[in-house]
C-alpha cells in the first residue's frame, strides 16, 4: 500500500541547514508528484514546495531561495534541504503524495534552537 | 500567490448543528479546491478534492461546493468526531497555498 516517511534530524542550530528525506513505497515518484508541507506549533499549514513526475520542482515564494528539493527514484526517496535556518522554521514536516494529497507521511518536528 | 482567505476562524458548535465554512481565493482558481480535516495530532486527511467531490470513504454529510473564487464547506448533522481544524488549499497556481484554517470547537 501507498506510504510515506519522514525522516532527520530533530535539532538544528540557527543559521545551519536542514536536510530530510521522504522514503515512499507503494508508487513511483516518476509517476507521482510529492509535496512537503510543514505546520509550526499551534499554527496551520504552509506549502512548501513539490517535485513533480518529470523532476521539475516548484518552491514556496518565501523559501525558494533557501530551498531545494530533489529525489533519488532508484531509492523511492525525495529530499528535502533548506540552508540558513532561523528560529521560524521550527515545525512539523510532512510529505504527501500529489493528485489532492490523499496520502501523507506521519511528519517529523524539527525545531530550530541553540 | 494566491491568498485564501478562510473564515471563521474558529466555531464554537454542538453536535446536531449545521455547520459552514467559507474560504475566498483572492484570484479565480475554478475549481482547483481541495478541503482537508486534520485532528489534533493527526497528518491532515482528505475531504473534499476539486472543490465539490467527497473523496472515498468521507461521510456525506460533508459537502463541498464553489468555483472562481468562493467556496464552502459543509457539516450537516455535525458529530463529536468532527471536532478539527479544516483547511482549504488552492491548486490551481503554484506557489499551491492553504487557508489559515477554521477550528471547530464545542459550544
Amino acid at each position: 500500500q501507498v506510504q510515506l516517511k519522514e525522516s532527520g534530524p530533530g535539532l538544528v542550530q540557527p543559521s545551519q541547514t536542514l536536510s530530510l528525506t521522504c522514503t515512499v513505497s507503494g508508487f513511483s515518484l516518476t509517476s507521482n508528484s510529492v509535496h512537503w508541507v510543514r505546520q509550526p506549533p499551534g499554527k496551520g499549514l504552509e506549502w512548501v514546495g513539490a517535485i513533480w513526475s518529470g523532476g521539475s520542482t516548484d518552491y514556496n515564494s518565501a523559501l525558494k531561495s533557501r530551498l531545494s528539493i530533489s529525489r533519488d527514484t532508484s531509492k523511492s526517496q525525495v529530499f528535502l534541504k533548506m540552508n540558513s535556518l532561523q528560529t521560524e522554521d521550527t515545525a512539523i514536516y510532512f510529505c504527501t503524495r500529489g493528485a489532492h494529497r490523499v496520502y501523507w507521511g506521519q511528519g517529523v518536528m524539527v525545531t530550530v534552537s541553540s | 500567490n494566491t491568498v485564501m482567505t478562510q473564515s471563521p476562524t474558529s466555531m464554537f458548535i454542538s453536535v446536531g448543528d449545521r455547520v459552514t465554512m467559507n474560504c475566498k481565493a483572492s484570484q479565480n482558481v475554478g475549481t482547483n479546491v481541495d478541503w482537508y480535516q486534520q485532528k489534533t495530532g493527526q497528518s491532515p486527511k482528505l475531504l473534499i478534492y476539486g472543490a465539490s467531490n467527497r473523496y472515498t470513504g468521507v461521510p456525506d454529510r460533508f459537502t463541498g461546493s464553489g468555483s472562481g473564487t468562493d467556496f464552502t464547506l459543509t457539516i450537516s448533522n455535525m458529530q463529536a468526531e468532527d471536532l478539527a481544524v479544516y483547511y482549504c488549499l488552492q491548486y490551481n497556481y503554484n506557489p499551491l497555498t492553504f487557508g489559515s484554517g477554521t477550528k471547530l470547537e464545542i459550544k
